[in-house]
């Protein structure tokens, strides 16, 4: 089974750009998360989604936003960028809605605003 | 709100030693707890997961142990060698499936 797989890998924006990253989960999988991922803040959540659903959001201003398809593909979105949005963004799959379930990892989106 | 804290931030070791990576959550009440690995610049990648009905799970030369009623979980690790040189993260899950994770262990094995 393909892993989870982000594009793009690599992005360089400037400020008050918008960007939009991508993950597709593991086949089968309809539980989509994303997180942000600093040196000073750690691994933070942005939000979750399910069966083209957002369940549950962050503390992450409304310039963070996010969508799933029919397919469990899951799509980011972050306007306005500013210099601390620069980070790695992992998003993880699980194979349930439940709460129990292994997350599985991405390989993660490096953001550099400048 | 729950919190999660590893200790050490960091620890160098000689190869071949076992060694114990701790991790403490403030509330008890949690569904899992998971460990993870990440490699510098790249993405997490999934050790154990102990569901909040188990006490450990083994995987190799990794065990994960769980003490919900103190808060803890340990992560030891048998015979280690320069490839497991990572930072290891712990997180947990209480609700509405998002991860709580700690500041994670950098790790290096000296050859």
């Amino acid at each position: 089974k393909a892993g989870v797989t982000q594009t793009p890998r690599y992005l360089i924006k400037t400020r008050g750009q918008q960007v939009t990253l991508s993950c597709s989960p593991i086949s089968g999988h309809r539980s989509v998360s994303w997180y942000q991922q600093t040196p000073g803040q750690g691994l933070q959540f942005l939000f979750e989604y399910f069966s083209e659903t957002q369940r549950n959001k962050g503390n992450f201003p409304g310039r963070f936003s996010g969508r799933q398809f029919s397919n469990s593909r899951s799509e980011m979105n972050v306007s306005t960028l500013e210099l601390g949005d620069s980070a790695l963004y992992l998003c993880a799959s699980s194979s349930s809605g439940g709460l129990a379930y292994e997350q599985f990892f991405g390989p993660g989106t490096r953001l550099t605003v400048l | 709100k729950q919190e999660v804290t590893q200790i050490p931030a960091a620890l160098s070791v000689p190869e071949g030693e076992n060694l114990v990576l701790n991790c403490s959550f403030t509330d008890s009440a949690i569904y899992n707890l998971q460990w993870f690995r990440q490699d510098p610049g790249k993405g997490l990648t999934s050790l154990l997961l102990i569901q909040s009905s188990q006490r450990e799970q083994t995987s190799g030369r990794l065990n994960a142990s769980l003490d919900k009623s103190s808060g803890r979980s340990t992560l030891y690790i048998a015979a280690s060698q320069p490839g497991d040189s990572a930072t290891y993260l712990c997180a947990v899950i209480k609700g509405a499936q998002k991860l709580v994770f700690g500041q994670g262990t950098r790790l290096t094995i000296n050859p």
